[in-house]
């Protein structure tokens, strides 16, 4: 079956330009989480969607961070006015249920450069 | 702030060689989860442990878990060029519905 899909899989944007990351998760997951890895380093947690409760924030590193998730499927993490350390690799993973017993289901990423 | 602290930072060894990599943890968990990665993209989960469990295999894979010393192991026996990536360990901590991820080890296994 399909797995987690991103898009789009590279972004180059210009310091102060908006950018929005795409999230596809696996159909029927409930958990859906973004993660940011800065080269070399290991994953930062941003944020975490569970079902239709209120998604938890407290990775998020700034208010130009946000994300929605729609229908409780697709999600977009939105990072405005970009700066040039926000440059990373953006991945989002999805898993059956919001628990860290389940594995998580990852996508393949996207790599932002901020110019 | 960090849960798992991976150790050693970066691995390199033959192929036919065993690769121990460890991760340690601050506080409690309830389970432990191992994961790799290739070339900086996605995670793929390569094996969980529970805080029960004192041992668990899959395959050429051997995980421990030292609940007394808040450390666990991930041994890879018989390795292959085909193994070289990152891996990383995670752990629930105290929280419930997230997992924290450590930083990582780069294991490279030259043929």
């Amino acid at each position: 079956g399909a797995g987690v899909s991103q898009s789009p899989s590279n972004k180059v944007t210009e310091k102060g330009k908006d950018v929005e990351l795409r999230c596809d998760p696996i159909s029927g997951h409930t958990a859906l989480y973004w993660y940011r890895q800065s080269l070399g380093q290991g994953l930062e947690f941003l944020i975490y969607f569970q079902g239709n409760s209120a998604p938890d924030k407290s990775g998020l590193p700034s208010d130009r961070f946000s994300a929605e998730r729609t229908g409780g499927s697709v999600s977009t993490l939105t990072i405005q006015r970009t700066q040039q350390e926000d440059s990373a690799v953006y991945l989002c993973a999805s898993s059956l249920a919001g628990d860290p017993r389940f594995e998580q289901y990852f996508g393949p990423g996207t790599r932002l450069t901020v110019t | 702030s960090q849960q798992g602290e991976e150790d050693p930072q970066a691995l390199s060894i033959q192929e036919g060689e065993n690769a121990t990599m460890n991760c340690s943890y601050k506080t409690s968990i309830n389970n432990l989860q191992w994961y790799r990665q290739n070339s900086g993209r996605g995670l793929v989960h390569l094996i969980l442990i529970r805080s029960n469990e004192r041992e668990k295999h899959s395959g050429r894979l051997r995980v421990t878990l030292d609940t007394s010393k808040k450390s666990s192991s991930l041994l890879i026996t018989a390795s292959r060029a085909a193994d070289t990536a990152s891996y990383f360990c995670a752990t629930d901590g105290d929280s419930t519905d997230k997992l924290i991820f450590g930083t990582g080890t780069r294991l490279q296994v030259f043929p």
